[in-house]
């Protein structure tokens, strides 16, 4: 079975400044996506990046951008320039062809 | 991207009564539904898959009989809780997606279960 692992509980950045959110998973798969969601107060799950495990160039959306490391099995998430709406907890996912599994994710704090 | 509406989104029910959770895929047919459960402060656990027109497939932990699950049609899903206990009061959500292999996943906006 994969397992997702995030070591980060909580993170704390400075409003416009960078954070860097931790994800190792576990898998003998060759072919699969990796997600990151944000899911806010409201507790909508929202898809905030995704890449395909056959790439080898990272995905970037806007200010998020991930380190996709497939021979280490680590997919960290960048958030630059941060802002107090990012405020949220971040989940890392693995998706296989029969499910998705979570990390047990991070909240990120946003310090104006 | 693809909209997935789950209703009610806060229901409050007496211990000893079964609560109906829809999840419906408003622009698209969902071959596959997912039913996660997550507690305070922690992750998305998966309680079960549903393919249209079959069995759910229950993880390991999750009682069937307890948690039903209807997939009738490729828009709509349902999760019963039959016989809530307290101990069921939690947040549930589904998610939808189309066909199969490594696709993306949609999710509904959540419902949170209180069992009084």
């Amino acid at each position: 079975a994969q397992t997702v692992t995030q070591s980060q509980p909580e993170m704390s950045v400075q409003e416009a400044e960078t954070v860097t959110l931790s994800c190792t998973y576990d898998t003998s798969e060759s072919d699969y996506y990796l997600f990151w969601y944000k899911q806010p107060p409201s507790r909508q799950m929202i898809l905030v990046i995704r890449q395909e495990a056959y790439k080898q160039q990272n995905a970037t959306e806007n200010r998020f951008s991930v380190n996709f490391q497939k021979a280490a099995k680590s997919f960290s998430l960048k958030i630059s320039d941060s802002q107090l709406g990012d405020a949220a907890m971040y989940f890392c996912a693995y998706r296989s062809r029969s499910t998705l599994t979570f990390g047990g994710g991070t909240r990120v704090l946003v310090k104006p | 991207g693809a909209v997935v509406s789950q209703h009610p989104s806060r229901v409050i029910c007496k211990s000893g009564t079964s609560v109906k959770i829809e999840c419906r895929s408003l622009d698209f047919q969902a071959t596959t539904m997912f039913w996660y459960r997550q507690f305070p402060k922690q992750s998305l656990m998966l309680m079960a898959t549903s393919n249209e027109g079959s069995k759910a497939t229950y993880e390991q932990g999750v009682e069937k009989d307890k948690f039903l699950i209807n997939h009738a049609s490729l828009t709509l899903s349902t999760l019963t809780v039959t016989s809530a206990h307290p101990e069921d009061s939690s947040f549930y959500i589904c998610s939808a997606r189309v066909g199969n292999g490594n696709t993306e996943a949609f999710f509904g906006q959540g419902t949170r279960l209180t069992v009084v």
